[in-house]
């Protein structure tokens, strides 16, 4: 059954660093999202992305972040200087309709900022 | 706030017995969804129910939604050990298409 990978499954950096996480979403989906979850709390959306550009985006994702689909295949989260409380799991999903259908998720990337 | 919002914060039942939660959300949905999250791993999706349904089955699983009262309930029934898991529900409004996720409900299944 086809499912959304992510790598790295862990990352460790220091504060100020740029991270980049990856996703592969699911083949034929066409709509892609990233969400995180600080440890003990909720699921938060942080964007969403459909057709080469950014469609919706959450206060979280100020100007510290990007997205991209650098090919055909693989979506991409950048965290350019990233913060203490950047530390979270961070998880990619994929639709095949927009955010109103089943959101497929990845197993997320634990990212950890010393 | 979109966000829904789970009860109770932990539920822990010996297995065979049924395990029901439930969602309360604050605005206007196109749908509702059911996620479980086993400890430190990702979001799997259980079931999607339609703003115009009202109940929806899918194998153990029932879930209920209430637009009048903006609530939905989850039902698992003759529960394992295997369902011991937190389990969420999110919304997505109206007019925007992410998922507004709740705090989650901790069910324990006690072998």
């Amino acid at each position: 059954e086809p499912e959304v990978t992510q790598t790295p499954s862990h990352q460790v950096t220091q504060m100020g660093q740029e991270v980049i996480l990856r996703c592969v979403p699911i083949s034929n989906h066409l709509y892609f999202y990233w969400y995180r979850q600080i440890l003990g709390q909720k699921v938060e959306f942080l964007v969403s992305f459909y057709n080469n550009e950014i469609s919706e985006k959450s206060e979280i994702f100020d100007d510290q972040f990007s997205v991209e689909r650098p090919d055909g295949s693989n979506f991409t989260l950048k965290i350019r200087s990233t913060k203490l409380e950047d530390s979270a799991m961070y998880f990619c999903a994929s639709s095949v309709e927009t955010g109103v259908g089943e959101q497929y998720f990845g197993p997320g990337t634990r990212l950890t900022v010393t | 706030s979109q966000q829904g919002e789970e009860d109770p914060q932990a539920l822990s039942i010996q297995e065979g017995e049924n395990a029901t939660m439930n969602c309360s959300y604050k605005t206007s949905i196109n749908n509702l969804q059911w996620y479980r999250q086993n400890s430190g791993r990702g979001l799997v999706h259980l079931i999607l129910i339609r703003s115009n349904e009202r109940e929806k089955h899918s194998g153990r699983l029932r879930v209920t939604l209430d637009t009048s009262k903006k609530s939905s309930s989850l039902l698992i029934t003759a529960s394992r050990a295997a369902d011991t898991a937190s389990y969420f529900c999110a919304t997505v409004g109206s007019n925007d298409y992410k998922l507004s996720f709740g705090a989650g409900t901790t069910v324990t299944v006690r072998a």
